[in-house]
Parts: structure tokens; C-alpha cells; sequence
């Protein structure tokens, strides 16, 4: 059983450039929400993908976007970098309708300059 | 008002002692609950889920109280392993679907 795999671990953004994160979910898993964790406090919900459609959105502003594909892997789109965007992104798999068996990567850590 | 709240810690313990965190939240509809571990510069990984009959995991021992809304977590005999921040998880499902909410995670550090 694999786990859930980000790219990339680590990467250095410019305010205003663009950034792409990508998610592998675990076998067996359709879900995929996203979280961002500064330092110091905990992850913060993001959003969550479900048959490719988000079905669930934290307070996160419309520059940050994501998309699911048809094996459930899914990616995090994030705008106009400012420099409060800098934290680590987690990405977490699940079946849905559970809770319980939630699955994280080991996360991306985005730094915008 | 933090949907999930802790007290950051830090807690800095002997090996051998027993430590309690605490934790609230707002949410009167949420459904269910856990203690996560969380390394340094690591993911957050489950330790526990939470249940109003109170659980054990060893020297793990987590309790709900459903009308004052609160979550606890014991650790006994604590190891210098233990050393962590420990975060407290709750789903509201809200909006008619699972998410996970994390409180800002409790520090301990266990000292020879």
C-alpha cells in the first residue's frame, strides 16, 4: 500500500509568482484536502476534492485553487504569491464519508521571497 | 473565537512523569475526535481517536466530555520519545462533509 507522495519538498517563490503542488493520494483513497500550517499553529483547511469537484472550502481566498484528477491525485494552485503564503502544505488522503482514516504527506514547504 | 483551542505549552517533563493537555472546542455538532502527533518538520501523524466512554492506548488514555465540549489527553511514564507537539483534531462535518480541524498543537518536551 503506498502512501500519499508531495512535490516538490521544497521550493523558494518570488511575491506575485505562481506555484503548483502536487499530491499523490493513497490505493484505495478518492479523497484529497489540502491544508496549510504556518509556524507554529496547526494546519489550517484549505479545501477538499471529491469525484474532481471541491466540496468543502476553508477561509481561503479564490487565488488558491486545486484540481482532482480521474486516479484521485490531485494539485494546489496558489496566485499572486504574498509573503504570508510561506508555510508548509500538507496534503491528506481519505475515503470519503470517514474521518478516521485520514492519510498526510510529509508535506511541501513553500518560502515566497 | 478558535474553533479548536489548546495551550500551547511548552511542557517540559521528566522522563517518568504523567502530563495532561487539554483542549475545547466550539463546535456543539462536531462528530468526532482525535489526538494527532506531530514531529518536528514532520506531518501530523493519528495517535488516537477520542470517545466519550474515554479510551486507552497504552500509556495513552484520551477523554470527551461532550457537554462542557472539552478533550483531554493523559500520557503516563513519559519517554523521551514522547517528545512532540500534540494537536487536537476535531471533524464538525459541516457543510455535509468530513474535514478535519486542528487546534495550534501543545509542545512537550520529556528531559532525561
Amino acid at each position: 500500500e503506498t502512501g500519499v507522495t508531495q512535490s516538490p519538498t521544497h521550493l523558494i517563490k518570488t511575491r506575485g509568482q505562481q506555484v503548483t503542488l502536487r499530491c499523490s493520494s493513497q490505493s484505495g483513497h478518492n479523497t484529497v484536502s489540502w491544508y496549510q500550517q504556518a509556524l507554529g499553529q496547526g494546519p489550517q483547511f484549505i479545501f477538499q476534492y471529491y469525484r474532481e469537484e471541491e466540496n468543502g472550502r476553508g477561509n481561503f481566498p479564490p487565488r488558491f485553487s486545486g484540481l482532482q484528477f480521474p486516479n484521485y491525485s490531485s494539485e494546489l494552485n496558489v496566485n499572486a504569491l504574498e509573503l504570508d503564503d510561506s508555510a508548509l502544505y500538507l496534503c491528506a488522503s481519505s475515503l470519503q464519508g470517514e474521518s478516521y482514516g485520514y492519510t498526510f504527506g510529509s508535506g511541501t514547504r513553500l518560502t515566497v521571497v | 473565537r478558535k474553533e479548536v483551542e489548546q495551550d500551547p505549552g511548552p511542557f517540559n517533563v521528566p522522563e517518568g512523569a504523567t502530563v495532561a493537555f487539554n483542549c475545547t472546542y466550539s463546535n456543539s455538532a462536531s462528530q468526532s475526535f482525535f489526538w494527532y502527533r506531530q514531529d518536528c518538520r514532520k506531518e501530523p501523524k493519528l495517535l488516537m481517536s477520542v470517545y466519550s466512554s474515554g479510551n486507552e492506548d497504552g500509556r495513552f488514555t484520551a477523554q470527551l466530555n461532550r457537554a462542557s465540549q472539552y478533550i483531554s489527553l493523559l500520557i503516563r511514564d513519559s519517554k523521551l520519545s514522547d517528545s512532540a507537539t500534540y494537536l487536537c483534531v476535531v471533524n464538525p462535518f459541516s457543510g455535509g462533509y468530513n474535514k478535519l480541524i486542528f487546534g495550534a498543537g501543545t509542545r512537550l518536551a520529556v528531559h532525561p
